[in-house]
């Protein structure tokens, strides 16, 4: 079966420092990858997505970037953190294509101090 | 641009009632639609997946409806109960490419559902 996780489950940080956000999926190859972030009385936003190592695309402008250096393992970072960063991040993965659900896992709670 | 709405936001019922969750998009044109659960602080768990061509989807106590063509979609829990307290969120998938079959999903608010003992 399939497992995804992610680290760290909390994490606060100072404006201004960097991020970096792990995911890996286990029991899978080639899965289509996602980074979405659930703000504070709006729904999940879709960040990144990925449908293959190194090939990364953006929905929203921001200061965040995403990486998927193998093929289970998407990264998510940012080289200075804004206020406006703050959230629980999720990760999701998908088989490719057709009507394949979208499995989240257990996110990560991002405070800006 | 698609938009996913749900409504309530937050909804609170006795222990064994039958109860019934709307979602509603603005693009008819989805590839698919998937129900979630979210528990409080937790990830997504997925509950189902209606296909554009199909018209419902059934696990458990939960089913699901999909009408494309008014842009609605419900969820139906039957005889809830008090695990059943979570927010429950609605997705449509929106395809990257016409005539391709990979997209990414479009999520409304949730509605808050507690289930009182």
């Amino acid at each position: 079966s399939q497992t995804i996780h992610q680290w760290p489950a909390t994490l606060v940080q100072p404006v201004g420092s960097p991020l970096s956000l792990e995911c890996t999926v286990e029991g899978t190859s080639n899965p289509n990858l996602y980074w979405y972030r659930q703000a504070a009385g709006r729904g999940l936003q879709l960040l990144f997505y990925s449908v293959g190592i190194g090939q990364i695309s953006s929905e929203v402008p921001q200061n965040l970037s995403a990486s998927r250096p193998q093929d289970r393992q998407f990264i998510l970072s940012s080289k200075k953190l804004l206020l406006s960063d703050s959230g629980f991040y999720l990760c999701a993965w998908s088989w490719a294509g057709g009507n394949q659900p979208q499995h989240f896992g257990d996110g990560t709670r991002l405070s800006i101090l | 641009k698609q938009e996913v709405t749900q409504i309530p936001a937050a909804l609170s019922v006795p222990e064994g009632e039958n109860l019934v969750l709307n979602c509603s998009f603005t693009d008819s044109a989805i590839y698919n639609l998937q129900w979630f659960r979210q528990d409080p602080g937790k990830g997504l768990t997925s509950l189902l997946l209606i296909q554009s061509s199909q018209r419902e989807q059934t696990s458990g106590r939960l089913n699901a409806s999909l009408d494309k063509s008014s842009g609605r979609s419900t969820l139906y829990i039957a005889a809830s109960q008090p695990g059943d307290s979570a927010t429950y969120l609605c997705a449509v998938k929106r395809l990257w490419n016409y005539g391709g079959s990979q997209g990414n999903l479009i999520f409304g608010k949730g509605t808050k559902l507690s289930v009182k003992p």
